[in-house]
């Protein structure tokens, strides 16, 4: 089945550092979607981005399907940003509805 | 508007006990998922459904755990019955056009079972 590889596996930053989390895939995708885990446990769906490039307030998230990566961009870190980055894909002829995590990166932002 | 709603937010309970553990789909969705959270394993998918119907559950463990959808707004999963080493946080998920569409969470059920 397609793997999924995330880095680094932890990172820790000061407040209002940029950071940028790597997703690494070993097939091709027609489905993949970065979530934040923060630290109370709630999985927050940041994108659906199975291609191209979308940006919401501070985060971007870049999707290289042809190349079989996809970049999340965390620009002037906060506190709040702390937590777990998950990235998830679904792959074609994959089994329907299944969308296999990647280990996530632990991020750490310190005040 | 509200978001995926489960309940209860913690269960603890004794080996070989019934554990059914509950979901409200957001308003409007028509797939949901449940998924299992473990630090050994990470994030599991456990079923998922679409418009009532399931249609993945290769991912159900055993023929301990069942899941149902009663109507298109409400699923169950149980546990019956439950061991140890189903002690996890139990997450269900729903979105609105099935496997190609933005998955959303509820906050979860941490499940005990001692």
């Amino acid at each position: 089945g397609i793997q999924v590889e995330q880095s680094p596996p932890d990172l820790i930053l000061q407040e209002g550092a940029n950071s940028t989390l790597r997703c690494n895939f070993s097939d091709s995708v027609n489905n993949l979607q970065w979530f934040h885990q923060n630290p109370w446990g709630q999985l927050i769906n940041l994108f659906y981005i199975p291609s191209g490039t979308k940006q919401n307030g501070r985060l971007s998230a870049t999707t290289v399907a042809t190349e079989r990566y996809s970049l999340l961009y965390i620009s002037s870190s906060q506190t709040t940003d702390s937590g777990v980055y998950f990235c998830a894909v679904g792959a074609y002829g994959g089994s329907q509805g299944n969308l296999i995590f990647g280990k996530g990166t632990k991020l750490s932002v310190k005040p | 508007d509200a978001g995926v709603i489960q309940s209860p937010r913690h269960e603890v309970t004794e080996m070989g006990q019934e554990v059914t553990l509950r979901c409200k789909l957001i308003s409007g969705h028509n797939s949901l998922f449940w998924y299992r959270q473990t630090m050994m394993r990470g994030l599991e998918l456990l079923i998922y459904f679409n418009n009532n119907v399931p249609i993945d559950d290769s991912g159900m463990p055993e023929d301990r755990f069942s899941a149902k959808m009663p109507n298109a707004s409400f699923s169950t999963l149980k546990i019956q019955p439950s061991e140890p080493r189903d002690s996890a946080v139990y997450f269900c998920a729903s979105s609105f056009r099935g496997f190609n569409s933005p998955l959303h969470f509820g906050n979860g059920t941490r499940l005990t079972v001692t």
